[in-house]
């Protein structure tokens, strides 16, 4: 059975930093491409990061691009987002998907990050 | 950026009776390699997001057949034949054929 789980999430103060974690299981990892999209509160979805299988490709939206980055460790399963500069707009549920034919065929049930002083 | 557009946003229904999901993108969804990258998610209260539709009209696994999609280049449709109550909660259409991948605004199904 495939499994994302994601961690990492919480209450931040405006321009500091954050790491999401995202572990999964029930597939080989290393042959995915994963991303990342979040989902404001009462809002809906935006695609945030994309990833290759080896990681050498990495695309960000314009809205994180210079703030955030995505990665993968294939020998752990897991795949990350470093959240940096974190600003208000930012607060939101943000979850860890696999891909599937230019789509998300799974999806994790979400980590919180909440950017408030 | 594509955008994706839906309509409507609301949309009541009763029991048993069919349902309908307008999407439009501004512009035409065919990749390069001569697919149409659109899918549907249905996303029920509090839950993640869940796909049903991918490639226009293909139903992943354990999607009851009640759910159907259509459409090409830029218009697209979701039906579901006969809403059931499971069937509540807010879905949305999705592109991804351009980077970055967006969505619609999303259509919230509440029975009447």
């Amino acid at each position: 059975e495939v499994q994302l789980v994601e961690s990492g999430g919480g209450l931040v103060q405006p321009g500091g930093s954050l790491r999401l974690s995202c572990a999964a299981s029930g597939f080989t990892f290393s042959s995915y491409w994963m991303s990342w999209v979040r989902q404001a509160p009462g809002k809906g979805l935006e695609w945030v990061a994309n990833i290759n299988q080896g990681g050498t490709e990495k695309y960000h939206v314009d809205s994180v691009k210079g703030r955030f980055t995505i990665s993968r460790d294939n020998a752990k399963n897991s795949l990350y987002l470093q959240m940096n500069s974190l600003r208000a707009e930012d607060t939101a549920v943000y979850y860890c998907g696999r891909h599937g034919t230019r789509s998300c065929d799974y999806w994790g049930q979400g980590t919180l990050v909440t950017v408030s002083s | 950026d594509v955008v994706m557009t839906q309509s409507p946003l609301s949309l009541p229904v009763t029991l048993g009776q069919p349902a309908s999901i307008s999407c439009r993108s501004s512009q035409s969804l065919i990749y390069s390699d001569g697919n149409t990258y659109l899918s549907w998610f249905q996303q029920r209260p509090g839950q993640s997001p869940r796909r049903l539709i991918y490639k226009v009209s293909n139903r992943d696994s354990g999607v009851p057949d009640r759910f159907s999609g259509s459409g090409s280049g830029t218009d697209f449709t979701l039906k579901i034949s006969r809403v059931e109550a499971e069937d509540v909660g807010v879905y949305y259409c999705m592109q991804g054929t351009y980077w970055p991948w967006t969505f619609g605004q999303g259509t919230k199904v509440e029975i009447k």
